[in-house]
C-alpha cells in the first residue's frame, strides 16, 4: 500500500541556516512525488514535484528536492531559510493515475531570528 | 492566476444535520477531489471525480458522503448526517487532465460539528 512518512514532526532552524525536511515513501511503481506548504489558515501550495528525469528538482521560493530511489526518499532542502518559510510542509505521493494523493503527517517548521 | 475557490470558509452545524460544502474548480480542469484534514493530522484523500462520476474513493468516504457537479462550475461535497468526528478542514482540488498535472488546492472550509 502507498504511504508517506515524514519522521520529523517539528523542526526549528535559525534564519539563514540551511534546511532539510525528510520524506520517505512506499509505492510499488514509479512514484509521483510532491512537496506542498501550508501556512496557517491557508490551503496547500505546491512547492515542487517529481515525475521522472533529473532526480534533483527545483521548486518555488528557493526550495529543491532530491529523489533517491534506493532510499525511497524525497527530501526537501533550502540553503538559507527565511522567516517567511515558517509553515507546515507536507510530502505526498500520487498513484500513477494521478488520482489519489497520499500525504505524510507533515513537518512544522519554526524559524527563529 | 486561476484558483480553486471554496465556500463557506467556516461552517458550524449541529450533529445530525446535513451540510453542503461548495467548491469552484479551475475552469477547463477535468478532475476534481475532496480531502479532509482533522486538526493536527495529515491531509486525507476522500474522493476523486471525473466525467460526472466518482473515479476513486477512500474508506472514509462512506454512505454519508456524496459529491455532485450540479452545473458546469460547482463541485459539492454533501455530508448527510454530520457527526462530531466530521469536524475538520475540507479541501477541494482540481487538476487539468494528465496524471502528471498538478493538483491545485482551494483554501479549505473549516467544518465544526457541535
Amino acid at each position: 500500500a502507498q504511504s508517506v512518512t515524514q519522521p520529523d514532526i517539528h523542526i526549528t532552524v535559525s534564519e539563514g541556516a540551511s534546511l532539510e525536511l525528510r520524506c520517505n515513501y512506499s509505492y510499488g511503481a514509479t512514484p509521483y512525488l510532491f512537496w506542498y506548504v501550508q501556512s496557517p489558515g491557508q490551503g496547500l501550495q505546491l512547492l515542487l514535484k517529481y515525475f521522472s528525469g533529473d532526480t534533483l528538482v527545483q521548486g518555488i521560493k528557493g526550495f529543491e528536492a532530491e529523489f533517491k530511489r534506493s532510499q525511497s526518499s524525497f527530501n526537501l532542502r533550502k540553503p538559507s531559510v527565511h522567516w517567511s518559510d515558517a509553515a507546515e510542509y507536507f510530502c505526498a505521493v500520487a498513484t500513477n493515475t494521478g488520482n489519489q494523493f497520499y500525504f505524510g503527517t507533515g513537518t512544522s517548521l519554526t524559524v527563529i531570528p | 492566476e486561476p484558483e480553486v475557490t471554496q465556500t463557506p470558509s467556516h461552517q458550524v452545524t449541529q450533529m445530525g444535520q446535513e451540510v453542503i460544502l461548495r467548491c469552484v474548480p479551475i475552469s477547463n480542469h477535468l478532475y476534481f477531489y475532496w480531502y479532509r484534514q482533522i486538526l493536527g493530522q495529515k491531509v486525507e484523500f476522500l474522493v476523486s471525480f471525473y466525467n460526472n462520476e466518482i473515479s476513486e474513493k477512500s474508506e472514509i468516504f462512506d454512505d454519508q458522503f456524496s459529491v455532485e457537479r450540479p452545473d458546469g462550475s460547482n463541485f459539492t461535497l454533501k455530508i448527510r448526517s454530520t457527526k462530531l468526528e466530521d469536524s475538520a478542514m475540507y479541501f477541494c482540488a482540481s487538476r487539468p487532465g494528465l496524471p502528471t498535472d498538478t493538483q491545485y488546492f482551494g483554501p479549505g472550509t473549516r467544518l465544526t460539528v457541535l
